[in-house]
């Protein structure tokens, strides 16, 4: 069975703190791991990765992924009480059969960054 | 615009009913996908549709129906056989296999559905 957790569940900083969100994964024929920022409604896209090693940046947010070790880590620098949000990680498999497309989501990690 | 939208955004039901969510995109995506999220709970999969017609099960198919009679609209019915209905549904949709982002999905604002 395909698998994902997220660790921690939820995590509360003060604004100017870095923290890190982590995602362990088994699965069967990966493809590429996405994290997804989701406040009141629809998640939104942040990251997809398909490479080990290699670090996606935007502003003050990064990520990189380790197919070795079966892991990525999502890394907020100077946090701002907009970055409150629950924060998800998935994994997408390989099309073929019926996997087209689909992905299995952790659980959520619930950010709360304080003034 | 192009998005994806769902109605409505809130839903009351009482028990023994049955209710269709709907969901429309424009994005001209050929994969749709129903989710539920309850709290403390990422997402998990009812159904997904990889074109007009034809439809899977995903991880919790039990107490759901869908439909998929056009390539922009992928209605899910809660029947009254789900057993714990309430909860946060999603839709999404992604690209045609075969393009680089395939795994890439983009999601509508959801609806909160309440049993009574």
């Amino acid at each position: 069975e395909d698998k994902v957790v997220q660790s921690p569940l939820s995590l509360v900083v003060h604004e100017g703190d870095t923290v890190t969100l982590n995602c362990s994964y088994e699965v069967t024929n990966f493809r590429s791991l996405l994290w997804y920022k989701q406040e009141k409604k629809a998640p939104t896209f942040l990251f997809m990765l398909t490479s080990s090693g290699i670090e996606k940046k935007s502003g003050r947010l990064s990520s990189i992924l380790d197919k070795k070790e079966l892991f990525s880590i999502l890394n907020i620098t100077a946090t701002q009480t907009g970055d409150s949000a629950i924060y998800l990680c998935a994994v997408g498999l390989n099309a073929g059969g019926t996997s087209y497309g689909k992905l299995t989501f952790g659980q959520g990690t619930i950010l709360t960054v304080h003034p | 615009d192009g998005g994806i939208t769902q109605s409505p955004k809130y839903l009351f039901r009482k028990e023994g009913q049955n209710v269709t969510l709907s969901c429309e995109q424009n994005l001209n995506h050929d994969a749709m996908y129903w989710y539920r999220q309850d709290p403390g709970q990422g997402l998990r999969l009812i159904y997904y549709s990889q074109i007009v017609n034809d439809f899977q099960k995903g991880d919790i198919a039990e107490g759901y129906s869908v439909s998929r009679e056009k390539k922009e609209s992928f209605p899910l019915t809660v029947t009254s056989a789900q057993k714990n209905p309430t909860a946060f549904y999603l839709c999404a949709s992604s690209p045609k296999w075969g393009t680089g982002s395939y795994n890439e999905q983009f999601f509508g604002p959801g609806t909160r559905l309440t049993v009574l």
